[in-house]
């Protein structure tokens, strides 16, 4: 079975940009989540989508957005960079009836300058 | 959120055991995850734990739970260099995990 995938693995762009990064779960996954991993802070839980739903979100500002679709592929969007953006983005899958693990996939590198 | 606490780095010899320490504080947290994350990677969920058990073994690896002092632990038998990395605790909230810093541990000849 393929792995979470996440589309692109990095990405530059400048300030006042938006982006909007793209993440495939796991085949038969159907509740994705969005991390954000940056040296200062860890990983931080950005929000949690299951069927097309945002179920849960973390303690970030309006300008990080997300999104699944109908075969729970999901895209997160963050309008109005800012260089404390610049972080390493991670999507999890989990599968039905679990413990709550969550299988990652490589993350997608954003740089903003 | 609630606070998961993890030494920041621990250095072995290669063929030795390597105990990586965790402590959390939410005590609703159902699992305790072990995951795994090498230079340039995403996480690797290595094992978990479900908070009724005390231990877990899973080949090289020992998990042990003591759910009174909150505390976690990971034991990496016969340690090889391909272990360097970094070594994240993390507790369920029933839809996030909460992660700590993380533990580098390096693996040296």
């Amino acid at each position: 079975k393929a792995g979470v995938t996440q589309t692109p693995r990095y990405l530059i762009k400048t300030r006042g940009q938006q982006v909007t990064l793209s993440c495939s779960p796991i085949s038969g996954h159907r509740s994705v989540s969005w991390y954000q991993q940056t040296p200062g802070q860890g990983l931080q839980f950005l929000f949690e989508y299951f069927s097309e739903t945002q179920r849960n979100k973390g303690n970030f500002p309006g300008r990080f957005s997300g999104r699944q679709f109908s075969n729970s592929r999901s895209e997160m969007n963050v309008s109005t960079l800012e260089l404390g953006d610049s972080a390493l983005y991670l999507c999890a899958s989990s599968p039905p009836l679990s413990g709550g693990e969550q299988f990652f996939g490589p993350g997608t590198r954003l740089t903003v300058l | 959120g609630e606070d998961v606490e993890q030494s920041l780095f621990l250095s072995v010899r290669e063929g030795d055991s390597s105990v990586i320490n965790c402590t959390y504080t939410d005590s609703s947290s159902t699992y305790l995850y072990w995951y795994k994350q090498e230079p340039g990677a995403g996480l690797q969920l290595l094992t978990y734990i479900f908070s009724n058990m005390d231990m877990k073994q899973d080949q090289r690896l020992t998990v042990l739970l003591n759910k009174k002092d909150k505390h976690l632990s990971l034991r990496i038998a016969d340690t090889q260099t391909g272990d360097s990395a970094i070594y994240f605790c993390a507790e369920s909230s029933g839809y996030a995990l909460n992660f700590g810093k993380g533990t580098s541990l390096l693996v040296t000849p």
